[in-house]
């Protein structure tokens, strides 16, 4: 089982331009999560999906689009990229929240540096 | 809104004892407990659910008190594999939205 996966590992943009990170699980997960790590702050919540079409703000959605349009994938969008953003994102999945076993799967990571 | 993970940092010996602490504002449905290594992505330790529940991982164990809205870690007789950043994570009512503190530095010196 390959887990969850990210896509690109590592990417630098200039100011202004646009990506799309990629995140897809192979455990048929309905929980999906995307957050951003910075030093001292912790894993800090951008966007997550409770299902295949559907997506929800977290803490700090401002700057990022999702969407959720196959289960197994979870793309996050950075529409004009600024410096603030240079961050490593986690990508994570899960079963249906709430229970003994639903504990999060994480992705290697993606290291995002805007200059 | 994030949890407060109490301390930021500690560092000690082989052999020592270590507690971490994890407290929301909002009534929590359940705690999650991860550690991550230097360059590596979380790996999750345990969760435990609202009914005031122990729970224990090799020497790493840890409580969840719903009334009060928190948990700890403790970790007994620390190993250098233990060092690392430990992060609570904590679900609301509903369960499906995970929201994790700001992490606590833990360095076990030989």
């Amino acid at each position: 089982n390959a887990g969850v996966t990210q896509t690109p590992k590592f990417r630098v943009l200039k100011t202004g331009q646009s990506m799309t990170l990629l995140c897809a699980q192979d455990m048929n997960h309905e929980y999906m999560y995307w957050y951003r790590q910075d030093p001292g702050m912790g894993l800090r919540l951008i966007h997550y999906s409770v299902g295949e079409g559907t997506t929800a703000k977290g803490e700090v959605p401002d700057g990022y689009n999702v969407s959720r349009l196959k289960k197994q994938n979870f793309l996050l969008g950075l529409e004009s990229a600024a410096p603030s953003q240079t961050s490593v994102y986690f990508c994570a999945s899960s079963r249906r929240g709430g229970a003994s076993n639903t504990e999060a799967f994480f992705g290697q990571g993606t290291r995002l540096t805007v200059v | 809104q994030q949890p407060v993970q109490s301390p930021q940092a500690v560092i000690l010996r082989e052999g020592e004892d270590a507690v971490i602490n994890c407290s929301s504002s909002k009534a929590l449905y359940s705690v999650h407990w991860y550690r991550q290594k230097h360059g590596e992505a979380p790996v999750f330790l345990m969760i435990l659910l609202k009914g005031g529940e122990q729970k224990g991982h090799e020497k790493i164990s840890a409580s969840f008190n719903e009334k009060k809205q928190q948990s700890s870690l403790y970790l007994t007789a620390s190993q250098l594999s233990y060092s690392g950043t430990y992060f609570c994570g904590t679900e609301g009512e509903y369960g499906n939205k995970l929201v994790f503190g700001a992490g606590t530095i833990l360095r076990v010196k030989s």
